[in-house]
């Protein structure tokens, strides 16, 4: 079965210091990962997914199928950052999603 | 284009009740997909229909059921309410249903079962 990890319920960091959001899965097939995002009064909202291999208000992720981690990373937090983000991977041919338990972060001033 | 949208926003029932839910998609899309959201269990997918078929289902007992009619709508039914069915329902669409294209959410039905 898949299962995907956020290890942190709560990140907090300060303005314009480097944000590390954790994420490992496990999967025995060949994975699709994406992070979602959820600002405060927001509905659900892509954020990245991993075949795209892009950049997104300043964050990427790397997939690591050796060490089955998919973290998003941003060098610079901005306070508009603060948001709730979940880590998502991609089954079924992309019709299901298997979410993690989400991390807050908290880009404070 | 108008995003997805869910009625209704909010419900009240009472244990042994029965509820549905209504989730509009985007305008062209014809894969909806609906999930639960709770504090302790977080999101969980429950099932996903395209074209009126259902493709994909999570882990939950037959009480939940859905349906997806020929306009790309879809609703979705619990049956003899628990008050762990006390959650965030959230209904989620994308294009064509095939690859990793976008899913799309709707902003939620919060059902409280007392």
């Amino acid at each position: 079965a898949q299962r995907v990890t956020q290890p942190e319920k709560l990140l907090s960091v300060f303005k314009g210091a480097p944000v590390e959001l954790k994420c490992n899965y496990s999967y025995s097939g060949s994975p699709e990962l994406f992070w979602y995002v959820q600002y405060s009064r927001q509905r659900l909202q892509l954020l990245l997914r991993h075949i795209s291999r892009e950049s997104i208000k300043g964050f990427t992720a790397d997939l690591n199928k050796g060490e089955t981690s998919f973290h998003l990373k941003k060098p610079f937090a901005q306070e508009e950052d603060s948001a709730m983000y979940y880590c998502a991977l991609g089954t079924g041919g992309g019709n299901k999603l298997t979410f993690g338990t989400g991390t807050q972060l908290k880009v404070e001033l | 284009k108008a995003g997805v949208t869910q009625t209704p926003r909010y419900l009240i029932k009472t244990r042994g009740q029965q509820v549905t839910l209504s989730c509009s998609p985007i305008s062209g899309h014809r894969s909806v997909s609906w999930y639960q959201q709770t504090p302790g269990q977080g999101l969980q997918f429950l099932f996903e229909y395209f074209s009126e078929t259902q493709r994909n289902k999570g882990n939950f007992p037959g009480r939940f059921s859905g349906r997806q009619f020929s306009n790309s709508r879809s609703e979705m039914n619990v049956s003899t309410l628990e008050l762990g069915d006390s959650a965030l329902y959230l209904c989620a669409s994308r294009l064509s249903g095939q690859g990793f294209d976008e899913q799309f959410f709707g902003p939620g039905t919060r059902l409280t079962v007392l």
